[in-house]
């Protein structure tokens, strides 16, 4: 079983919709959650990090997080054609350990 | 978040030849890894960077593929050895501050 699962996608959604990532992980213990956005090309870049459960939100992005159902989730409001990108999910339960999932494609389409 | 400058951004290589990636960050860290991020596939950890020591290797990885130096706490190389057209690979440096993992901008090799 792997560490953290995503759907690979695509997802596609209209310019100005929620796109909702999400991300499943098996080790109950695991205590740090990021989502990474990678345009085509590029290094992955932070974007949300939590680490509790419930909602974080910073602008247009919330990250989800329920540690009981081991599930992390990002939305993103207001989707724009610039958020067309990877989406990686990462989950950490010891410093300087990191589980990636394999990202999923979002296309925000104008 | 560190500032991160990797060296080259790209390269293309010929089979055989080894290639040296350095990276540069702006701060102290006490944890720097390389990565490599295969065609369309996920992000796959190579080593973790030990200053004054001998890097840790994940399993599939080894020192004499993947020798990696790590003088100090801002610095370190990567070098991809006798390469094949498997490696061509993005090759990320990344470095943990206050808990969350940033990545250099890579660097892409194409062996031919």
């Amino acid at each position: 079983q792997k560490e953290v699962e995503q759907n690979s996608g695509p997802l596609s959604v209209p310019e100005g919709a929620i796109a909702s990532l999400n991300c499943t992980y098996s080790d109950r213990v695991s205590q740090s959650f990021f989502w990474y956005r990678q345009y085509s090309g590029k290094s992955p870049e932070l974007i949300m990090s939590i680490y509790s459960n419930g909602d974080k939100e910073d602008g247009r992005f919330t990250a989800q997080l329920n540690k009981a159902s081991q599930y992390v989730s990002l939305l993103i409001r207001d989707s724009q054609p610039s958020d067309s990108a990877t989406y990686l999910c990462a989950v950490s339960h010891v410093v300087g350990q990191f589980y990636f999932g394999t990202g999923t494609s979002l296309t925000v389409i104008p | 978040s560190a500032v991160i400058s990797q060296k080259p951004s790209r390269d293309i290589c010929q089979r055989g030849t080894s290639l040296t990636i350095q990276c540069q960050v702006d701060s102290q860290v006490t944890m720097m890894f390389w990565y490599r991020q295969q065609p369309g596939q996920s992000l796959t950890l190579i080593a973790t960077a030990n200053q004054g020591s001998e890097a840790t290797y994940e399993s599939g990885f080894v020192i004499d593929k993947f020798p990696i130096s790590r003088p100090n706490l801002t610095f370190s190389t990567l070098t991809v050895s006798n390469m094949s057209p498997e490696d061509s690979s993005i090759y990320l440096c990344s470095v943990v501050n206050t808990g969350e993992l940033f990545f250099g901008e890579g660097s892409r090799l194409t062996v031919l």
